[in-house]
């Protein structure tokens, strides 16, 4: 069955760099555009990044833009986010999501989230 | 970038009611919106996407309606299970941006 399982998740100070990792099975990840999603605590969704399959394709929410780099690994059937530059406001738990099977960019399976504390 | 407002932003509701959430988005997106289900400390379950087709495996009594701007969410007959957070989500458009999510209580 598909699995996405994140990790990398912590506490950091404000300006400080963290990568989060999001570990794939049961689908051939290559096929999929793969996304970050973020909740501030009591907070909504907010979509982050994508990522093509090829990893050709890559897309940033302007909050993000400049500070996070998100990559891939295929033969790893792993996804990644850089976050640099951390603020507090970066606070959040951070899912991966998958894009639809049928290719539109809605989310058909997510992971169970890390949690990321931005805080002196 | 396309906003979405869902309302009401809390519902109260007994089991066994039909219930209603509305999602309207601030220009046209066709049929182009997703909703999905977050239990507290979970993370967010597709039940539907364009706009009334349900997610495989999810139950019948989730459905969904509307084009264009306003969209509804139904479920049918209230369940204990139901307690959650709903969220609308459109991807018509670059930014694909969710509303601020509607929380569901029981009675």
């Amino acid at each position: 069955q598909v699995q996405l399982v994140e990790s990398g998740g912590g506490l950091v100070k404000p300006g400080g760099s963290l990568r989060l990792s999001c570990a794939a099975s049961g689908f051939t990840f290559s096929d999929y555009y793969i996304n970050w999603i973020r909740q501030a605590p009591g907070k909504g969704l907010e979509w982050v990044s994508y990522i093509s399959g090829s990893g050709n394709s890559i897309f940033y929410a302007a909050s993000v833009r400049g500070r996070f780099t998100i990559s891939r690994d295929n033969a790893k059937n792993s996804l990644y986010l850089q976050m640099n530059s951390l603020r507090a406001e970066d606070t959040a738990v951070y899912y991966c999501a998958r894009d639809s099977h049928s290719g539109y960019h809605y989310y058909d399976f997510w992971g169970q989230g890390t949690l990321v504390t931005v805080s002196s | 970038d396309i906003q979405m407002t869902q309302s009401p932003s809390t519902l109260s509701a007994s089991v066994g009611d039909r219930v209603t959430i509305t999602c309207r988005a601030s220009q046209s997106i066709s049929s182009w919106l997703a909703w999905y289900q977050q239990k507290p400390g979970k993370a967010p379950k597709l039940l539907i996407y364009k706009a009334s087709i349900l997610e495989s495996g999810v139950t019948s009594r989730f459905s969904g309606s509307g084009s264009g701007t306003e969209f509804t969410l139904t479920i049918s007959s209230l369940q204990p299970d139901d307690l959650a957070t709903y969220y609308c989500q459109q991807y018509d458009s670059y930014l694909y941006t969710f509303g601020q999510g509607t929380k569901l209580q029981i009675k």
